[in-house]
């Protein structure tokens, strides 16, 4: 069965502060990969996600992430960030050709002050 | 469009009492997922549905839990006989079932058993 860690639990950062979010995963097989953002009140948006192909892949609202085969990584990365970035990330993965359902990391919880 | 609905979004139960939390997929969704969240932890897996069938149940509770997708109306997850350890955020996610594996979450229901 598959896992995800996602490291940092709270990051706290200035506004246009870069970003970089942690996730790691472990399954032996081929993976698709997923960020949701989840801000207050609201429900779980996708912020983008990784199939195939070109290993760097652009989401919404500036967000980026990069898919490392051999460190089973797929960090997410802003350049700046703004305060209406404050939100929880999670990062979930399936496994391709098995089950569809998802399995998520814990989730990063991110505040960027004013 | 609309996207997935859920509802109640806040459902309060005594011990002992039933449950019942409802979900509507996106306009052309065949696939249901139910997930849930328990505090400081990320979305864990329950259920995967299509209409009238369970596909995958791994994740459920093997007693009091139960869910369906009928041919007409919401899919439901019931919860019989509640416990204060059943108090959770629970989100239902669709997807298209045309072998797309992106899944879209409602707003979820948060359930408080006192």
């Amino acid at each position: 069965a598959q896992s995800v860690s996602q490291h940092n639990h709270h990051v706290i950062l200035s506004e246009a502060a870069s970003l970089e979010l942690g996730c790691n995963y472990s399954y032996g097989g081929t993976v698709n990969l997923f960020w949701y953002v989840q801000y207050p009140g609201q429900h779980l948006q996708l912020l983008l996600k990784y199939f195939s192909g070109d290993p760097l892949v652009k989401g919404i609202k500036g967000f980026e992430a990069e898919f490392i085969k051999s460190k089973f990584s797929f960090n997410l990365r802003k350049p700046s960030v703004q305060w209406s970035d404050t939100a929880e990330y999670f990062c979930a993965v399936n496994a391709v050709g098995s089950a569809r359902q998802l399995t998520f990391g814990s989730g990063t919880q991110l505040t960027v002050l004013p | 469009n609309a996207g997935v609905m859920q509802n109640p979004r806040h459902l309060v139960r005594r011990r002992g009492q039933e449950a019942r939390l409802r979900c509507s997929p996106m306009k052309g969704h065949s696939h249901v997922y139910w997930y849930r969240q328990l505090p400081e932890e990320g979305l864990k897996f329950m259920v995967y549905l299509q209409k009238e069938n369970i596909i995958d149940e791994s994740g459920m509770p093997k007693e009091r839990f139960s869910a369906e997708f009928p041919k007409e109306g919401p899919s439901i997850l019931r919860i019989q006989q509640v416990v204060r350890g059943d108090s959770a955020a629970y989100f239902c996610a669709s997807s298209p079932g045309d072998g797309s594996y992106e899944q879209y979450f409602g707003p979820g229901t948060r359930l408080t058993v006192t």
